[in-house]
């Protein structure tokens, strides 16, 4: 089955500073990837997706991720974090090819991020 | 907002009560999904249909069940409620591979 790995749960960066969240995935093939982003209270909004072709993909608020297959990864980054930027992010696989699966999302342990002003 | 509404926001209710969530996907969409969002467990996938049918079934429990109904909207019921049941539960829906998700019900169980 496939499996999502987020190393790290907490990260702190400052206002202005680069940000890259990691995320690496566990399956037989590609999968598509996803990042979501999570604010207090609030559902999961999609920030990106990844399903083939360019490995660098752009997606709102600045952010951008970059498809490694050698590395089974897909880190997510940003150039200039804003205060607002603090959430929780996941990042999320699906396995297209599974039987059975549907379409399932499979989520990492998402990685909580703090902005210092 | 993602066009995905799930109705109650809220829910606090006792141990071994029955509830039902309420889902309507984006107009458009023929998939919903639910998620649970727990602590302890993180987001899972519980189950998910397609246009009515059941499409594919993850770790949800004998005492939950779901349907999707004729307009679409999907209605999901939690039955004999455990402690271990409190959690953010998530509707989502999507029309090819990208899924949106709604606000979520939390739902609380004293």
């Amino acid at each position: 089955a496939q499996s999502v790995t987020q190393p790290d749960i907490h990260i702190t960066v400052s206002e202005g500073a680069s940000l890259e969240l990691r995320c690496n995935y566990s399956y037989g093939a590609t999968p598509y990837l996803f990042w979501y982003v999570q604010s207090p209270g609030q559902g999961l909004q999609l920030l990106l997706k990844y399903f083939s072709g360019d490995t660098l993909v752009q997606g709102i608020k600045g952010f951008e991720a970059e498809f490694k297959r050698s590395q089974s990864s897909f880190n997510l980054r940003k150039p200039s974090v804003h205060w607002s930027d603090a959430a929780e992010y996941f990042c999320a696989v699906v396995a297209p090819h599974l039987t059975g699966g549907g379409n399932k999302l499979t989520f990492g342990t998402g990685t909580q991020l703090k902005v210092e002003l | 907002d993602s066009g995905v509404t799930q109705t109650p926001k809220h829910l606090i209710t006792a141990t071994g009560q029955r509830v039902t969530l309420r889902c309507s996907p984006r107009s458009g969409d023929l998939s919903v999904y639910w998620y649970q969002q727990s602590l302890d467990q993180g987001l899972q996938f519980l189950i998910q249909y397609y246009n009515g049918e059941e499409r594919a079934k993850g770790n949800i429990l004998e005492r939950f069940s779901a349907q999707q109904f004729p307009d679409l909207h999907s209605e999901l019921n939690l039955s004999s409620l455990e402690l271990g049941d409190s959690a953010l539960y998530f509707c989502a829906s999507s029309g090819h591979n990208e899924q949106f998700f709604g606000p979520g019900t939390r739902l609380t169980v004293l």
